[in-house]
């Protein structure tokens, strides 16, 4: 399995453009969870999915945050308007579970976002 | 709410070495998951360890290997024969609580020195 797949790798956008994040999760998991990372917050859980169903939406920061997950294997995390306190590394993270069994959370390798 | 505190932000250790990388955390759960994810310059996150709170025996992978004090509620990690690549930060988790997330500790910068 390739992992969890982030694009883009980089991305650099100037004050008031929309930003869109894309994460393909593992196939077959069933939870998908967005973060961001930031030296003064560290990793924060903005959002997480269970069967492409939203589930907590409470670390979504404001209304300017949005995200979607219109199938098993496909999931955005949009900015609009963005702003330079956005700037961050933006991580999407998958994991199934079983009864009894939690399984680790596998992370894509994130997207640096700089907002300019 | 449950919280996971590292009091080590920055940790060194020479290379071929043994280093040891706290964590604690608070719960009023019985059963729960504490893990260790390891975050190079790559900034891509790893697992590097994974403990149950239900077994009484500390998870070992390799030279990482963790020490579990369930009442103390602090879990620890053992680095042994520290190598280059070990350079990273250090994120102590915790699942648990009927919660479906993973709580995250600071975490720890950890250098090896040649």
């Amino acid at each position: 399995d390739a992992g969890v797949i982030q694009s883009p790798r980089h991305e650099v956008t100037e004050m008031g453009q929309e930003v869109t994040l894309r994460c393909k999760p593992i196939s077959g998991h069933d939870y998908l969870f967005w973060y961001r990372q930031t030296m003064m917050r560290g990793l924060e859980l903005l959002i997480y999915f269970n069967n492409n169903v939203p589930i907590d939406d409470s670390g979504m920061p404001e209304d300017r945050f949005s995200a979607k997950m219109p199938n098993a294997s496909f999931s955005t995390l949009k900015i609009q308007p963005s702003e330079p306190r956005d700037s961050a590394v933006y991580f999407c993270a998958s994991s199934f579970r079983l009864a009894g069994y939690i399984d680790e959370q596998f992370f894509g390798p994130g997207t640096r976002l700089t907002v300019l | 709410a449950q919280t996971v505190t590292q009091s080590q932000p920055e940790m060194s250790v020479q290379e071929a070495e043994t280093v040891t990388l706290s964590c604690t955390y608070d719960t009023s759960e019985s059963d729960y998951y504490l893990f260790w994810y390891k975050q190079p310059p790559s900034r891509q996150m790893i697992l590097v360890i994974r403990q149950e709170a239900y077994k009484q025996q500390n998870a070992t992978e390799n030279r990482f290997s963790v020490n579990f004090q369930k009442a103390a509620k602090s879990f620890s990690l053992k680095i042994s024969d520290s190598q280059l690549g070990d350079a990273a930060m250090y994120f102590c988790a915790y699942f648990g609580g009927g919660s479906e997330k993973l709580v995250f500790g600071k975490g720890t910068k950890l250098t090896v020195n040649p």
